[in-house]
């Protein structure tokens, strides 16, 4: 079946640094989101992609779907504690269901 | 609006025993999946529903697993007989649309079997 591999697992930071996590699949994605889960918490949303190329920004976050819609990746600028949490794309499937990448969790060092 | 909820919030029950785990999803949305988390893993999908429907149950381990949704409202998940392995955070989620919707997950119930 459809899988998507993410990468970093994990990733410890020192405030102000960058991160950048990244998901690949080997087949064309319809789509793909990205959701945070904090520490104890659950999924939150973040963003929808669709179309090939696409670039999507929310303040320090930014996100990008690649030319080939395989591969896509969050970007966060300057981070800050409140980053802190598990980040996972997940490709949305032709039945509605959601496949998750295995997730980047973010520790952010003050 | 109230979120999707999920109760209990946590279940610890000895190897063999049954558990029931309860979503109510939004409210007016018609789409209703399980989701399991195992030990800090990724999240995998187990079953999908459209109103009281399953509409695809592809990620359900094996029989010892079953998925309600009566008249279409809340849905139930039980375990019988539950296994080490089941162990987990199981989410609960829910969505308007089928296609191009965000999926609203609820607080997840964390299950430990001994």
């Amino acid at each position: 079946g459809q899988q998507v591999m993410q990468i970093p697992q994990y990733q410890h930071v020192q405030e102000g640094e960058d991160f950048t996590t990244y998901c690949n699949s080997s087949t064309t994605l319809s789509n793909i989101q990205w959701y945070k889960q904090r520490p104890g918490g659950h999924p939150v949303f973040l963003i929808q992609l669709v179309k090939s190329g696409e670039v999507k920004k929310q303040k320090r976050l930014t996100f990008q779907f690649g030319e080939a819609k395989k591969n896509s990746s969050l970007h966060i600028t300057a981070t800050q504690t409140t980053d802190v949490g598990t980040y996972f794309c997940a490709a949305l499937s032709n039945t509605g269901k959601l496949i998750f990448g295995q997730g980047t969790t973010l520790q952010v060092k003050p | 609006e109230a979120g999707v909820t999920q109760f209990p919030s946590h279940s610890v029950i000895e190897k063999g025993q049954t558990v029931t785990l309860r979503c109510d999803p939004i409210s007016g949305h018609d789409n209703l999946y399980w989701y399991r988390r195992v030990m800090g893993k990724e999240i995998k999908f187990l079953l999908h529903f459209v109103k009281e429907s399953k509409q695809d149950e592809s990620g359900m381990p094996n029989n010892r697993f079953l998925a309600e949704r009566t008249g279409g409202t809340y849905s139930t998940l039980k375990v019988q007989p539950a296994e080490l392995e089941d162990s987990g955070v199981y989410f609960c989620a829910s969505s308007q649309g089928l296609y191009y919707n965000e999926q609203f997950f609820g607080p997840g119930t964390r299950l430990t079997v001994l």
